[in-house]
């Protein structure tokens, strides 16, 4: 089946300082990746996405590449702010099914001023 | 432009008390519907999915229903709550087909004492 692998966290880091958080997967088929972001009290909100091989999804400074040949989809920012601090959910979707995607479980993220 | 209400917003609740949460979907048509639950500290659970009027699945066993009246309209339902059904419910939308990106709901938060 699919499965989805991330670094629960929390991540802590100071403002301006360079993120990446891991993302890895399993996944029949070729899936489509996303990363999803959620703030204090919210709903998820889709951050990027990526349909094929070597695609990049960006997005408010966010930027992640899909490598099949390492099943992986990890989320950089080059200078992350305060406002960054949320938790952020990978996840994929394959095999036409609609039981919809499958979420990984999400990464605590810390921005310290 | 798509949107996704729910409601309430919060709601606290008396173990054995029923419950009923709605979702509706505004500026698309037959889409398809989910429910998520959020425990403290956690990922995502599905709950249930529904592809069409009437069509509900269920991937948890519970003691939850789930329901869809109209095809913009989805409900969930308890008619005993459970300590354990405390969490942050959330409400999801896609199009289906090869389109797997979902749109959440700002969610309910529900504490049952």
């Amino acid at each position: 089946g699919n499965s989805v692998t991330q670094m629960e966290g929390p991540v802590t880091l100071s403002e301006e300082a360079f993120l990446t958080i891991n993302c890895t997967y399993t996944a029949t088929g070729y899936p489509s990746l996303f990363w999803y972001v959620q703030y204090p009290g919210e709903g998820l909100q889709l951050l990027l996405k990526a349909t094929k091989a070597d695609d990049k999804g960006s997005n408010k400074g966010f930027e992640a590449t899909y490598r099949k040949e390492t099943t992986s989809f990890h989320l950089e920012k080059g200078s992350v702010q305060v406002s960054d601090s949320a938790v952020y959910f990978c996840a994929l979707g394959s095999g036409g099914g609609a039981d919809g995607l499958t979420f990984g479980k999400g990464t605590h993220l810390i921005i310290q001023p | 432009s798509q949107t996704i209400h729910q409601w309430p917003a919060t709601l606290v609740q008396p173990v054995g008390s029923p419950l009923s949460l709605e979702c509706t979907v505004e500026g698309t048509s037959n889409p398809n519907l989910y429910w998520y639950r959020q425990a403290a500290g956690r990922g995502l659970q599905l709950l249930f999915y529904s592809v069409g009027i009437g069509q509900i699945s269920s991937e948890v066993p519970q003691n939850l229903s789930a329901s869809r009246p109209q095809d913009r309209q989805f409900i969930l339902s308890s008619k005993k709550l459970l300590l354990s059904d405390s969490g942050f419910y959330l409400c999801a939308w896609s199009n289906g087909g090869s389109s797997y990106e979902q749109y959440f709901g700002p969610g309910t938060r529900l504490t049952v004492t």
